[in-house]
């Protein structure tokens, strides 16, 4: 079974520019999220699909980043434009739906979007 | 959302046992404790999740006191490929969205 897979795996522009990040989840899994890591600094969480609906957003950073889920299948992140200070790391996680209230799921993580902001 | 703290880093050698701590004293009654690995440029991955006293699995045991303050990753012989950081998470399902939250986490080394 084909696991959590990001696309580009590092991405090199320059301040100004648009990037957009791609995300492919498990298969039939509902829950697709979206964290970054800044370098040096904790992975921190953006924001939380179910199926095509943005369940929870309030990780991100500004305006400049728009999340999009259409069809609840595949997800992007789009950052326009780039600062200097979106360099980091964005991982995509996705997990089963929960079907009960005390069910956390585990979460399966792709490898990673290196970004890198000149 | 709970806070955990951990040590920032361990040191150990291979084939003795790592246990790694970590203090959630905000734990909610409905959190789950979930501790995941990571590795250089991979995304995390998942180890082991519990809730209340000890949980094994093929990888690791999960300890957790009677009053889920705290709770303790081991690793039993760990090798040079255990070498990565290791999160602690605490959280729930209430209101319908689980959002993982991610501490520093612990970078363990082993040593040969």
């Amino acid at each position: 079974e084909a696991g959590v897979t990001q696309f580009p795996s590092h991405s090199v522009i320059e301040k100004g520019q648009t990037v957009t990040l791609r995300c492919d989840p498990i298969s039939g899994h509902d829950n697709l999220y979206w964290y970054r890591r800044v370098m040096g600094k904790e992975i921190k969480f953006l924001l939380h699909f179910v199926k095509e609906s943005k369940q929870d957003e309030s990780g991100m950073p500004n305006n400049r980043f728009l999340a999009e889920r259409t069809g609840g299948t595949y997800s992007t992140l789009k950052v326009q434009p780039a600062e200097l200070e979106d360099s980091g790391v964005y991982f995509c996680a996705s997990s089963q739906g929960l079907g009960l209230a005390l069910n956390t799921g585990e979460l399966f993580f792709g490898e990673g979007s290196r970004l890198t902001v000149l | 959302l709970a806070k955990t703290t951990q040590p920032i880093s361990m040191d150990s050698y291979e084939g003795q046992e790592v246990n790694i701590t970590c203090s959630h004293n905000n734990i909610a009654t409905n959190d789950y404790i979930t501790w995941y690995q990571q590795f250089p440029s991979q995304g995390p991955r998942f180890i082991i999740q519990g809730y209340k006293t000890k949980v094994t699995n093929e990888v690791a045991s999960l300890f957790i006191p009677a009053d889920r303050k705290s709770s303790t990753l081991s690793l039993p012989r760990v090798s040079l490929s255990d070498t990565a950081v290791y999160y602690c998470l605490v959280g729930s399902a209430s209101g319908g969205s689980y959002i993982p939250t991610f501490g520093r986490g612990t970078s363990l080394i082993v040593h040969p």
